[in-house]
């Protein structure tokens, strides 16, 4: 039973535009939303956060987006560059729960 | 130097065999995490630790055990492998004054023939 899931195995855009990764989940007791990125022979390391009682929040080229009601997240990145080629995953968790569940990840490629 | 380091960092095994992969970090934290990675599924928690006396199962424990000897080492057991074990397995650490991001080292790739 997959609670986070992120539908799209791979995303390719052209640098300089801009990458949106979509995630979505089940669980209406998750209120914190992670994402992570991960280049090949390497961990996934933390890209952005979330909290439930926000709907935005920003890091430089980076936003995530969230929309309670659909059970929706999104990460733009604007601009895209080739080094943000990587797997992005979603992660979410509940409040004083260690158990994080993980989508399946997207693989995005910005071509130069 | 790598604050969360694994070894082997591939492993291959046959089935039946037991197999200890075995994390260290120097972040000093005190949560740690074995998840593992398959294609299609994400990264599944095994097994999580808060501290040296502290041990939780996470979403997939089954035919896993693992071992906290001190706070910064942790091991992940699998008794008698069996190929569905096959995955690339990850290590993570975290400590709660930083919030939920948990640090991850580099993977364990491991193949049960």
């Amino acid at each position: 039973d997959q609670q986070v899931k992120q539908n799209s195995p791979s995303l390719s855009v052209q640098e300089g535009r801009i990458s949106i990764l979509n995630c979505d989940y089940t669980n209406s007791m998750f209120d914190y939303f992670l994402w992570y990125k991960k280049y090949p022979a390497e961990g996934p390391t933390f890209l952005i956060s979330i909290s439930s009682i926000k709907d935005k929040n920003e890091d430089g080229r980076f936003t995530v987006f969230l929309n309670k009601s659909a059970k929706h997240l999104s990460l733009h990145i604007v601009p895209s560059q080739p080094g943000d080629s990587a797997v992005y995953f979603c992660a979410a968790r509940r409040y004083n729960n260690n158990d994080m569940r993980f989508g399946a990840g997207t693989r995005l490629t910005v071509k130069p | 130097d790598a604050d969360v380091t694994q070894t082997p960092r591939n492993r291959i095994t046959k089935t039946g065999k037991r197999i200890m992969l075995e994390c260290s970090q120097t972040k000093g934290h005190d949560r740690m995490y074995w998840y593992r990675q398959d294609p299609g599924l994400g990264l599944r928690l095994i097994y999580y630790s808060f501290d040296v006396k502290d041990i939780n199962k996470g979403e997939i424990s089954d035919g896993y055990s693992v071992s906290r000897q001190a706070q910064a080492k942790f091991s992940l057991s699998l008794e008698s492998a069996i190929p569905n074990q096959t995955a690339l397995y990850f290590c993570a650490t975290s400590d709660f004054t930083q919030g939920y991001e948990q640090f991850f080292g580099p993977g364990t790739r491991l193949t049960v023939l």
